[in-house]
């Protein structure tokens, strides 16, 4: 498996345009979850996923942020408008159960700027 | 918050010291799991110890637990330039169902 898939690797936009970032998990993983990664806080998880369906976002820190799971193989983390603070490294991650104890395997991470 | 907190921030080491880093967290575990980020990439899973565990090895690594003081510790044995990276801890949210990862510690290894 090519394990968990993320683009783009590097996003570059203006305020205030909308930003979509994608992943695919790795097949037969039923748990995707994404993360937010900056020096200031470290690694906060946003939102995940249980077969497609949405559990738990209570880490999305507005409602200029949207994620969605259309099939069990792709999901988007959507801002829209973006802001400098966005600026940030954004993680997809996926787990075949969705406890935790069970290993996560991340994906490479999308770096986006917002200017 | 269950967050875990690692320490050192950040530790320095020569090629063929050991490396112990520590991890705190705040409430009862069902296990804790260590993770390694390296420059520019996405985090790897190293190991998982469970609640009932006190000591885990996987090839250089040891991993020890200490739920009375709610610790834990990861230590590298005979560390390497390619051992240079972040390491986190990370604990289960109060339902279980996620991890929540503490800042992290990065270790520097000099050849």
């Amino acid at each position: 498996d090519a394990g968990v898939i993320q683009s783009p690797r590097h996003e570059v936009t203006e305020m205030g345009q909308e930003v979509t970032l994608r992943c695919k998990p790795i097949s037969g993983h039923d748990y995707l979850f994404w993360y937010r990664q900056t020096m200031m806080r470290g690694l906060e998880l946003l939102i995940y996923f249980n077969n497609n369906v949405p559990i738990d976002d209570s880490g999305m820190p507005e409602d200029r942020f949207s994620a969605k799971m259309p099939n069990a193989s792709f999901s988007t983390l959507k801002i829209q408008p973006s802001e400098p603070r966005d600026s940030a490294v954004y993680f997809c991650a996926s787990s075949l159960y969705g406890t935790a104890s069970y290993e996560q395997y991340f994906g490479p991470g999308t770096r986006l700027t917002v200017t | 918050s269950q967050q875990g907190e690692e320490d050192p921030q950040a530790l320095s080491i020569q090629e063929g010291e050991n490396a112990t880093m520590n991890c705190s967290y705040k409430t009862s575990i069902n296990n804790l799991q260590w993770y390694r980020q390296n420059s520019g990439r996405g985090l790897v899973h190293l190991i998982l110890i469970r609640s009932n565990e006190r000591e885990k090895h996987s090839g250089r690594l040891r991993v020890t637990l200490d739920t009375s003081k709610k610790s834990s510790s990861l230590l590298i044995t005979a560390s390497r330039a390619a051992d240079t990276a972040s390491y986190f801890c990370a604990t289960g949210n109060q339902a279980g169902t996620a991890l929540i990862f503490g800042k992290g510690t990065t270790l520097s290894v000099s050849s």
